[in-house]
This record gives structure tokens, sequence and C-alpha cells, in this order.
């Protein structure tokens, strides 16, 4: 099985913040990453896909960048409705794998 | 847009059974591959099982393999989960969802809470 490893596992940011999270791979996945924002209660949505291509609808101030085993998200001005918990997930083999989360809350 | 609207769970003892249902609607349903992915209350998301478009290749994660039965009925738009021999380890909303590049629409989610 693919280890998906989430850095931090928590952070503490303020709004107009610049954030980023880290996911690495325990082995290559090529692109296929994909990262997630999940509110308390509700269904996680997704922002990336494909490592990079932002999904429809997602402002465009969350971007991914990297291939292989290293991923970043980046949130380059964080806004008060950013504050969630963010999740990578490989779906280049089975079974899937999501990274542990990052909780982003505020300062 | 893609709707999808989990149903059947509830409150079972340790050893129980529960199926989980799935509705979906505003996509054509028969065409996509599909999953199931859990989350234990205050936990991370655990992708659970999977089945392609044509019920033709399913796979299961290891904790639930032997216990746990995806199907799909493509005619009724439907998607459900069979679970057999319920844990306390089983306690989780269940989620399905939609395959593209990962999964790109989710449920809300249906609580299972097994009691021991």
């Amino acid at each position: 099985d693919i280890q998906m490893t989430q850095s931090p596992s928590a952070l503490s940011a303020s709004v107009g913040d610049r954030v980023t999270i880290t996911c690495r791979a325990s082995q290559g996945v090529g692109n296929d990453l994909g990262w997630y924002q999940q509110k308390s209660g509700r269904a996680p949505k997704r922002l990336i896909y494909a490592a990079s291509t932002l999904q429809s609808g997602v402002p465009s101030r969350f971007s991914g960048s990297g291939s292989g085993t290293e991923f970043t998200l980046t949130i380059s001005s964080l806004q008060p409705e950013d504050f969630a918990t963010y999740y990578c997930l490989q779906y280049n083999s089975y079974p899937r794998t999501f990274g542990q989360g990052t909780k982003v809350e505020i300062k | 847009q893609a709707q999808l609207v989990e149903s059947g769970g509830g409150l079972v003892k340790s050893g129980g059974s529960l199926r989980l249902s799935c509705a979906a609607s505003g996509f054509t349903f028969s065409v996509y591959y599909m999953s199931w992915i859990r989350q234990a209350p205050g936990k991370g998301l655990e992708w659970v099982s999977y089945i392609t478009s044509g019920g033709d290749t399913i796979y299961y994660a290891d904790s639930v393999r032997g216990r746990f039965t995806i199907s799909r009925d493509n005619a009724k738009n439907s998607l459900f989960l069979q679970m057999n021999s319920l844990t306390a380890e089983d306690t989780a909303v269940y989620f399905c969802a939609r395959h593209s590049n990962g999964f790109d629409s989710w449920g809300q989610g249906t609580l299972v809470t097994v009691s021991s």
C-alpha cells in the first residue's frame, strides 16, 4: 500500500497569510494526486486533481504542485472560509489512500 | 449537476448487519466507477471499496474484505454496501463517491454506529 504523509498535521494562521501543506507518498504516484477540503460535518470537496489542476469553481488562491512523491497545496492568501481540514489523496493504485489531514485553524 | 444521497445508516449491535444505499442523479450513473469511503468520528478518511461501471471488478480495503460487499443497480442508479459482522471499529460516516481523477463528487454521508 502507498502511504501518504501530510505535514503539518495542524497549523494556525491569520487571514491573508500564505499557507503551504505538504504531502509525501511512500512510492511514486506520478501526478495522480488530489487535494480535498473538509469542513466540520460536511463531505469533502475536491480542490485540486492531477496534482495541479484546479477544480472548476474553486478560487484561484488555491494551487497545487509536485509529482512523483512530493506534493504541495498552497493557499496564497487565507480567507475566513478556508479554515477547514485538508486531505491529499493518491489515486494511482489500490487501495486508494489519503493523508492523515491538516487542520487549518485561526490564529 | 451530480448528486449522491446515502441512506441506511443507523445503530446496530456488534456482530450485526446493515445495508447502505446511495442514490445517484444528475449524471449517467452506469458509466462511472464508484466507491465507498468512511470516516470514523474525529478521524481521517479511509477508502473502503470500489466497483467498476459494469460491476465486473471490485476491490476492498483489507479492513473490510470478507465482511462487506459492494454492488450496484445501474437500472435504478443505485450503489449499495452490505456490511456484515460489524464491530465498533466500523463506526463511521460512510460516503459514496464518484470516480473521476480521484473522487469528484461525494454524498453527504450516512452515520453507522456499532454498539458493543
